[in-house]
């Protein structure tokens, strides 16, 4: 089963648009740490967020949100008024207490911006 | 502060030929991985070492694929015989702090790949 499912392939929106990307993850494990990564065209991974199992306030840093339900298991990222420089794919990845520090991503989801 | 170096960025091998990438971690940090991200999916954890140990190869296909991190600080990826299905993205990754009692999940930071085509 996957550990972490991204059901939108892709999002296309327009320039000032709200997108809202889901993310489902699934662990037995009480202690985890949940990340959302950005990967522009240029193929680097970039770090956006980490949240730990044990704190569910959302946050907010500029146009990013995160939405972090334990009751559903999702992770939730949304970016409000979309801009070009933010079309990229983003991953959802969890890194598990048993699992050691590493990363099981999800398949990510491209989000295409259009001017 | 460098971010983690990875070269070559790009390589166009025939099949059955061999490849070998290289990487330098964020300065200090403990532990590397290595990635394979397949056009499309998520990366795939290939290696993951602390210092110069192995902590996890589960994943890597030792019958072609060999790691090995010299000294605790640059490491190597080698594929040899390379076959098209190899055809991905190789991403080098480091964190700050090794395996412990305490789990942290560290934040990974990711260098920006070497891309192999096989053909």
């Amino acid at each position: 089963a996957q550990k972490v499912t991204q059901a939108q392939t892709e999002i296309s929106v327009v320039e000032k648009e709200d997108v809202t990307l889901d993310c489902v993850y699934e662990t037995r494990d009480t202690t985890y740490y949940l990340f959302w990564y950005k990967q522009p065209p240029s193929g680097e991974l970039v770090f956006l967020i980490r949240r730990n199992s044990f704190d569910e306030q959302n946050e907010i840093s500029g146009r990013y949100s995160w939405n972090f339900q334990k009751s559903t298991s999702s992770f939730n990222f949304t970016i409000t008024a979309s801009q070009v420089v933010d079309s990229a794919v983003y991953f959802c990845a969890l890194s598990e207490r048993t699992a050691g520090n590493k990363l099981t991503f999800g398949g990510g989801t491209r989000v295409l911006v259009k001017p | 502060e460098a971010g983690v170096a990875q070269s070559p960025r790009y390589k166009i091998i025939e099949k059955r030929q061999s490849v070998a990438f290289w990487c330098n971690p964020i300065s200090g940090h403990a532990t590397l991985y290595w990635y394979q991200q397949i056009l499309g999916q998520g990366p795939k954890l290939l290696i993951q070492f602390q210092n110069n140990g192995v902590v996890d190869d589960s994943q890597l296909p030792k019958d072609r694929f060999s790691a090995e991190r010299l000294k605790g600080v640059d490491s190597t990826l080698k594929i040899q015989p390379a076959k098209l299905e190899d055809s991905a993205v190789y991403l080098c990754a480091s964190s700050p702090n090794g395996q412990g009692v305490l789990f942290q999940g560290n934040t990974i930071y990711f260098g920006e790949g070497s891309w192999l085509t096989v053909v």
